[in-house]
């Protein structure tokens, strides 16, 4: 079945530093979606992205879908505290269900 | 008021019993789905229901069931509790796909189990 490869697993970052994180699936996806969850919360969807070479902003993080179709990236700029968290990759094929990468765990040293 | 709810949002119990973790929306969607998180295991999909009528299996269904009593509500049961179901449980909503698209799913606050 379809896989999604998320790295890195876990960043230790400077706060001020720009992060950035990926996700690659062993198939292609016509859409991207990247998820954050906060310690105690559900995830909360921050960017989805629906078109190969598609890149979307929102305030300080950026995504981007890959032109393969089978990988994504999303960038946070001058990180802050409360960007701290899980951030999740996910993915699907015309409406099927969507399949979640292992998520990438944040974490900002003052 | 949050559009997707969970109860209980903790609950410590025995193997053996039987657990009932219970989810509502308000968001007025059609698609519900039930997933598990451990940690470094990201989201594993336990059932999905497309609409009143119709329930699905997921990665891991094995140990669990599901009952979409309305549009509104589906509720996952653990029969027969064991330890390695621990974890943490999240319900999530969506309304289908968007034209050339996937659908977006969004997340109750999570049910925190643990099972003695």
């Amino acid at each position: 079945g379809q896989q999604l490869n998320q790295s890195p697993q876990s960043m230790f970052i400077q706060e001020g530093e720009d992060v950035s994180m990926n996700c690659t699936s062993s198939s292609i996806f016509n859409t991207w979606l990247w998820y954050k969850q906060e310690p105690g919360e559900g995830p909360v969807l921050l960017i989805a992205l629906y078109k190969a070479g598609e890149l979307t902003s929102n305030g300080r993080l950026t995504a981007q879908f890959g032109i393969t179709r089978k990988d994504s990236f999303l960038n946070i700029s001058a990180s802050i505290p409360s960007d701290v968290g899980i951030y999740f990759c996910a993915g699907s094929w015309w409406g099927d269900k969507i399949i979640f990468g292992k998520g990438t765990r944040l974490h900002i040293l003052p | 008021d949050a559009d997707v709810t969970q109860t209980p949002r903790n609950r410590i119990t025995k193997t053996g019993k039987r657990i009932m973790l219970e989810c509502s929306q308000t968001k007025g969607h059609d698609r519900m789905y039930w997933y598990r998180q451990d940690p470094g295991l990201g989201l594993q999909l336990i059932y999905y229901s497309f609409d009143v009528k119709d329930i699905n299996k997921g990665e891991i269904s094995d140990g669990y069931s599901v009952s979409r009593q309305a549009q509104a509500k589906f509720s996952l049961s653990l029969e027969s509790a064991i330890p390695n179901q621990t974890a943490l449980y999240f319900c999530a909503t969506s309304d289908g796909p968007r034209t050339g698209g996937a659908d977006t799913q969004y997340f109750g606050p999570g049910t925190r189990l643990t099972v003695l």
